[in-house]
């Protein structure tokens, strides 16, 4: 079966950098992207970005731009979100998730959340 | 702000049927997906593409879209319904960037 197991929660203090993991297994890895989407406290979900796990080739958050960084490991079938100059407003559960597929939009698994807090 | 517009709240009675809605441009061109989400945990997806329910998905959930409004319905609505949906699709600018709606808190009465 499908799943996504993402890494352990983090505390980060401002300014910092923070890097997630999560470990794919079940399907092919390099024949979907994994979207990481993450969720401030009693907020909605905010897309942060896609890769592609063929590839390599990204897609990411304007608001984003220049603070993540998405890669993967094919050999573990791993990929890895990279926050930097982390603020108090960056706390939330992050997500890793299959897809979307090119012309789709589901996501269709989920890992199980990394709380990330941002405190001083 | 999102680019997809839902209702915040919505509630129906026990075995009554709702409708989520989602408005935006970028469903002209693309399908929206929905995703149930429970406090606690992580998003579900319960609707994909034309209308289609992932495995183990109750048919009670349905999906249907017209112009720049997509729908979920459910039909027969159960306690265990009660959780926040988030539609999503593309953005309208182009990029192939994800959107997601602001969510509805379905309740269950």
């Amino acid at each position: 079966q499908v799943q996504l197991v993402q890494s352990g929660a983090e505390v980060k203090k401002p300014g910092a950098s923070v890097k997630v993991s999560c470990k794919a297994s079940g399907y092919t890895f390099t024949s979907y992207g994994i979207s990481w989407v993450r969720q401030a406290p009693g907020q909605g979900l905010e897309w942060m970005g896609w890769i592609s796990a063929y590839n390599g080739n990204t897609n990411y958050a304007q608001k984003l731009q220049g603070r993540v960084t998405m890669t993967t490991d094919t050999s573990t079938s791993t990929a890895y979100m990279e926050l930097r100059s982390l603020r108090s407003d960056d706390t939330a559960v992050y997500y890793c998730a299959r897809g979307p597929l090119p012309s789709g939009t589901a996501l269709d698994y989920w890992g199980q959340g990394t709380l990330v807090t941002v405190s001083s | 702000s999102s680019e997809l517009t839902q209702d915040p709240a919505v509630s129906v009675a026990l075995g009554q049927t709702v409708r989520i809605t989602c408005q935006g441009d970028s469903l002209r061109s693309y399908y929206a997906s929905w995703y149930q989400q429970k406090p606690g945990q992580a998003p579900v997806l319960v609707i994909y593409g034309k209308n289609n329910r992932p495995s183990g998905i109750p048919d009670r959930f349905s999906g249907s879209s017209s112009g720049n409004t997509a729908s979920l319905t459910i039909t027969g609505a159960q306690a265990e319904d009660e959780a926040d949906y988030y539609c999503n699709s593309r953005d309208s600018s182009g990029n192939h960037a994800v959107v997601f709606g602001g969510g509805t808190k379905l309740t269950v009465l």
